[in-house]
């Protein structure tokens, strides 16, 4: 069975600084995604990431797969509250119909 | 562009109640469907997928069903409800690698 790990499951921190979250994995996915979750909302697709060593940058947030195609890590440059939320990482297999997920980080941006 | 509906938004139901939460996509054919339960502020359980009418495929053996009776419509069931199946209902589809997510049934089973 596939397993996807991340790490922190929560962070707490203050506006303006930065983290990164990882999602760690022993096996090789053909892609990777990560969401965005809000309480009492559904998933939103941030980023999609399909070539080792990929790295993919939205606003503040840069995304990067790892060469091995196991790994990845969300970077946040000075973290908003608009940051908070549930980041979710998933993985997907050549030719399989869904995805796995990993656990979730818990992300607090306090002003 | 494509939209995905679930309703009810919510919903309390005794335990022993049956249950139908509904799900369907508007703006594409012929999609994969999820069904997912969350538990609060956690990751995603896989609970359904299906790739056409009729096709079902579940991943955790438990009290719940599913149907698809139509393309682009998605329906979770149960005959009788169990405190554990409390939780947030997430319905997604998919036409390739990623998958986009209802607005989710927030379900207290009481």
């Amino acid at each position: 069975t596939q397993l996807l790990e991340q790490s922190p499951q929560f962070l707490s921190i203050q506006e303006g600084e930065n983290l990164t979250v990882y999602c760690n994995s022993s096996s090789v996915f053909s892609s990777l995604q990560w969401y965005r979750q809000e309480p009492g909302e559904g998933p939103v697709l941030l980023v999609t990431v399909v070539t080792g060593g990929e790295v993919k940058k939205l606003k503040r947030l840069t995304f990067q797969f790892g060469d091995a195609r196991k790994d990845s890590s969300l970077h946040i440059t000075a973290a908003q509250p608009g940051d908070t939320g549930l980041y979710l990482c998933a993985g997907a297999n050549w030719g399989a119909q869904k995805l796995v997920f990993g656990q979730g980080t818990r992300l607090t941006i306090n002003p | 562009s494509q939209t995905i509906h679930q309703w009810p938004a919510t919903l309390v139901q005794p335990v022993g109640s049956p249950l139908s939460l509904e799900c369907t996509v508007e703006g594409t054919s012929n999609p994969n469907l999820y069904w997912y339960r969350q538990a609060a502020g956690r990751g995603l359980q896989l609970l359904f997928y299906s790739v056409g009418i009729g096709q079902i495929s579940s991943e955790v053996p438990q009290n719940l069903s599913a149907s698809r009776p139509q393309d682009r419509q998605f329906i979770l069931s149960s005959k009788k409800l169990l405190l554990s199946d409390s939780g947030f209902y997430l319905c997604a589809w998919s036409a390739g690698l990623e998958q986009y997510f209802g607005p989710g049934t927030r379900l207290t089973v009481t």
